[in-house]
């Protein structure tokens, strides 16, 4: 399995700021990936960070807004910018690791509850 | 478009009683099946899985889940609910071919544990 971090846990922001989200695992991984969860909403896929380029957007999200690093296999950041309060989430990181019988887990970090004032 | 459905949107139950968390899924074929759970102000914990092989699939904590080819669904269930057990359930498929890279995920079941 994985074990993964993020930095910080939750944050209180003005309107017109950003924030940048920190992501660290414990293990190197192939893949990690970024998803939103809006208030008593499901999770919803952003991006997937790729190590060594762009990041892969999914539909209705895009890098100006969403600014991603990913500078090496255990660590990857993830902007939000220029926040509106319809930005209020939880931001959660996962990645792809060995374990539970498989290769093909996703495990998710604790995520950071944001709030847009 | 692929997608997945949680007809529960909240389900209670009492403590020690069983429970069935249903859970449909449209794609074309197959795709991987997972079941997660997500506890107050916790990260998603996955409970099982189902990539192939036997359709009923054990998990942690005491859950199962059974995937039925015919009626497009995979279900969970355990035949005694602890409090512990309250929390957010999501659903989640991926697709097979290309690759594993992104869940798509239900709208989630909340469970409530009455004493």
């Amino acid at each position: 399995s994985a074990v993964i971090s993020q930095k910080p846990s939750r944050d209180i922001c003005q309107r017109g700021t950003s924030l940048t989200i920190q992501c660290q695992v414990d293990s190197q991984v192939t893949m990690m990936f970024w998803y939103r969860q809006q208030p008593g909403q499901s999770l919803t896929l952003i991006a997937t960070a790729n190590q060594g380029s762009e990041a892969t957007y999914e539909s209705g999200f895009v890098i100006d807004k969403f600014p991603i690093s990913r500078p090496n296999l255990t660590f990857s950041t993830l902007t939000v910018s220029n926040m509106s309060p319809e930005d209020s989430s939880i931001y959660l990181c996962s990645v792809v690791a060995g374990g539970y019988g498989s290769t093909d887990t996703q495990y998710f970090g604790p995520g950071t509850r944001l709030t847009v004032l | 478009a692929q997608s997945v459905t949680q007809p529960d949107i909240h389900i209670t139950v009492s403590e020690g009683a069983s429970l069935e968390l249903r859970c449909n899924y449209s794609y074309g074929a197959t795709p991987y099946l997972f079941w997660y759970v997500q506890s107050p102000g916790q990260g998603l914990q996955l409970l099982l899985k189902y990539f192939s092989g036997d359709t009923l699939v054990q998990g942690i904590k005491g859950f199962e889940a059974e995937f039925k080819r015919s009626q497009s669904s995979f279900n969970l269930r355990k035949p005694s609910v602890h409090w512990s057990d309250a929390a957010e359930y999501f659903c989640a498929v991926a697709p097979i071919s290309g690759g594993y890279n992104k869940l798509i995920f239900g709208a989630g079941t909340r469970l409530a544990v009455h004493p």
